[in-house]
């Protein structure tokens, strides 16, 4: 079954610090997306993606980050300096333009900590 | 007002109870409607999208009431597998599809 992956499963990081988390959705897909979930709470919308360019972002998605697209396959989140409020997992998500129920399928995530 | 209000429970259940959950939600805008199934620090996995008519696969029905904003979804024989945090998810309409979950609602189901 095609899957969404993402690298690193988790990252260690000192406040300040720019971090990367890349996501490979799955190769037909056209829409691609960032939420997060911080321990213990429900999962966020960050940001959507679609035609090489962000379609929606929420209020959590500031000036500190970005997305790119930067080959035909890598679909990356930027946290430029990082905050210790930004520790979360990270879960990159796609989804097929033909999806009649608009259903996203889920990276395994990334995790992680600012210290 | 929460966008999606659930129970945050635990429920504690044995094997092969039926199990019910309960979800709200705000915006009589949304358009698409979710339960998703969270194991301990994993990803969401769709467990089935709910119809205007209710749905049903195989232990799982879900039910879906617009005018009332509410959605539900019955275990029926649940399982030690059962065992995650379900979310609820609406998708509102226009835009790119953004998914709005709710806090989850814990099962805990013992031999």
């Amino acid at each position: 079954e095609p899957e969404v992956t993402q690298t690193p499963s988790h990252q260690v990081t000192q406040m300040g610090q720019e971090v990367i988390l890349r996501c490979v959705p799955i190769s037909n897909h056209l829409y691609f997306y960032w939420y997060r979930q911080i321990l213990g709470q429900k999962v966020e919308f960050l940001v959507s993606f679609y035609n090489n360019e962000i379609s929606e972002k929420s209020e959590i998605f500031d000036d500190q980050f970005s997305v790119e697209r930067p080959d035909g396959s890598n679909f990356t989140l930027k946290i430029r300096s990082t905050k210790l409020e930004d520790s979360a997992m990270y879960f990159c998500a796609s989804r097929d333009r033909r999806s009649g129920a608009n259903v996203l399928t889920f990276g395994a995530g990334s995790r992680l900590t600012v210290l | 007002r929460k966008e999606v209000e659930q129970d945050p429970g635990p429920f504690n259940v044995p094997e092969g109870a039926t199990v019910a959950f309960n979800c709200t939600y705000s915006n009589s805008a949304s358009q698409s409607f979710f339960w998703y199934r969270q194991d301990c620090r994993k990803e969401p996995k769709l467990l089935m999208s709910v119809y205007s008519s209710g749905n049903e696969d195989g232990r799982f029905t879900a039910q879906l009431n617009r005018a009332s904003q509410y959605i539900s979804l019955l275990i029926r024989d649940s399982k030690l597998s059962d065992s995650a945090t379900y979310l609820c998810v609406v998708n509102i309409a226009g835009g790119y599809n953004k998914l709005i979950f709710g806090a989850g609602t814990r099962l805990a189901v013992h031999p």
